[in-house]
């Protein structure tokens, strides 16, 4: 079984400048995440996908930052425009499910991340 | 905000000794998974505690999670340099968000 894919793995950029990430879950998989994980730090939240809708996008800076899902497959993270601050690793997971029963679990299996340095 | 709180960030200890990392989250949850991060990889899962009381062990680690008290732990027994890497903690919260902890840096030393 393929696992979840993201493109680019490496991303150098200027600050002010506009990028772009892709991530492919693993197929079927009906809930897709996005985390923003900074040096020393845990992964963070951005967004989370159940199919192409929107489930939680609370701590996603939506005045520099979009998500989109399209047909509830791949998906594409920007940032437009960057700040050094934005300097981190864009990591994608994608699980099978969405509410777990009680008894259940949400395994979520994680894509190899794009390393963002913005200069 | 959920918050995921780790101790100790980091750990250094050597090789055949035992330690415990400590996991505290500040909601209720009954589901609690463990992640290993070596450098420069992505997240891979060690242990997923569904409910209170439960223990999950793996070679030299060992979970447990106390739901009642927020807390699990994670038991090193017998560290080996292999061992040496990020370990997470994440809480599933009632929303199906996940919420991770700060990390621990484990450093085995021969």
């Amino acid at each position: 079984e393929a696992g979840v894919a993201q493109s680019p793995r490496y991303k150098i950029i200027e600050k002010r400048q506009s990028v772009a990430f892709w991530c492919n879950p693993i197929s079927g998989h009906a809930t897709l995440y996005w985390y923003q994980q900074i040096l020393g730090q845990g992964p963070k939240l951005l967004i989370q996908f159940q199919n192409n809708g929107v489930v939680d996008d609370s701590q996603l800076p939506k005045d520099r930052f979009s998500a989109e899902r399209l047909k509830g497959v791949d998906s594409t993270l920007k940032i437009q425009p960057a700040k050094l601050e934005d300097s981190a690793v864009y990591l994608c997971a994608s699980s099978s499910l969405y509410r777990p029963i009680r008894g259940d679990y949400n395994e979520q299996f994680f894509g190899p991340g794009t390393r963002l340095t913005v200069l | 905000e959920l918050k995921v709180e780790q101790n100790p960030l980091f750990l250094s200890m050597q090789e055949g000794k035992n330690y415990t990392i400590y996991c505290n989250y500040s909601t209720t949850s009954d589901r609690l998974y463990w992640y290993r991060q070596d450098p420069g990889k992505s997240l891979e899962s060690l242990f997923v505690l569904l409910s209170n009381g439960a223990v999950k062990q793996e070679g030299r680690l060992m979970a447990s999670l106390d739901t009642k008290a927020r807390l699990s732990t994670l038991h090193i027994t017998a560290a080996v340099h292999d061992l040496s890497a990020t370990y997470f903690c994440a809480v599933n919260a009632p929303g199906n968000q996940f919420y991770f902890g700060t990390g621990t840096s484990l450093t085995v030393i021969p």
